[in-house]
């Protein structure tokens, strides 16, 4: 079963408007992580919050996280059209195995 | 040149064929993983591997086998494919534990 969820499933917006998409996760983590996909290309790693960390900044990007809700949004400011692209979660968890676990991601469309 | 590669990028096959995947990396990385994306379920890990010693299955690893053959490869095998892992496959490769991701671009499987 998917660690991540992400909502909403797909967002359109106009260009110079802000964008957030949210995740939520079931179980304790180390760290969160959110990726970009351009239309069936890699994925590219945006951000890296830590479990002690509230909230990060990047750019056009700001992370936060509130690990008593399970939850992490991802603000993207002034989305231009190229911030067209899928948007993943990642989560680590705290204890047992390294991996990383990806949620179902958001289908983001900013129209010019 | 990318940094991870994968090989080959598009493939279509029949059913109870064997296939084989590969990915090679020249990050020097040590840990390597395979994952499988279908639309609408974000990625899911099928193997993850730490060193050429060390290979770990992931959530959906029934139907597949791997080998880790040098710290740059790691290979994905479905022994006899079945229509149903008609998917798009990313290698990733990361160093130690510290949380980023590098993906490579992906390989389209597609079984009859």
């Amino acid at each position: 079963s998917q660690q991540g969820e992400e909502d909403p499933q797909a967002l359109s917006i106009q260009e110079g408007e802000n964008a957030t998409m949210n995740c939520s996760y079931k179980t304790s983590i180390n760290n969160l992580q959110w990726y970009r996909q351009n239309s069936g290309r890699g994925l590219v790693h945006l951000i890296l919050i830590r479990s002690n960390e509230r909230e990060k900044h990047s750019g056009r990007l700001r992370v936060t996280l509130d690990t008593s809700k399970k939850s992490s949004s991802l603000l993207i400011t002034a989305s231009r059209a190229a911030d067209t692209a899928s948007y993943f979660c990642a989560t680590r968890m705290a204890s047992g195995t390294y991996k990383y676990i990806f949620g179902t991601g958001t289908r983001l469309k900013v129209l010019a | 040149d990318a940094d991870v590669t994968q090989t080959p990028r598009n493939r279509i096959t029949k059913t109870g064929k064997r296939i084989m995947l590969e990915c090679s990396q020249t990050k020097g990385h040590d840990r390597m993983y395979w994952y499988r994306q279908d639309p609408g379920l974000g990625l899911q890990l099928i193997y993850y591997s730490f060193d050429v010693k060390d290979i770990n299955k992931g959530e959906i690893s029934d139907g597949y086998s791997v080998s880790r053959q040098a710290q740059a490869k790691f290979s994905l095998s479905l022994e006899s494919a079945i229509p149903n892992q008609t998917a798009l496959y990313f290698c990733a490769t990361s160093w130690r534990d510290t949380g980023e991701l590098f993906f490579g671009e992906g390989s389209r499987l597609t079984v009859l």
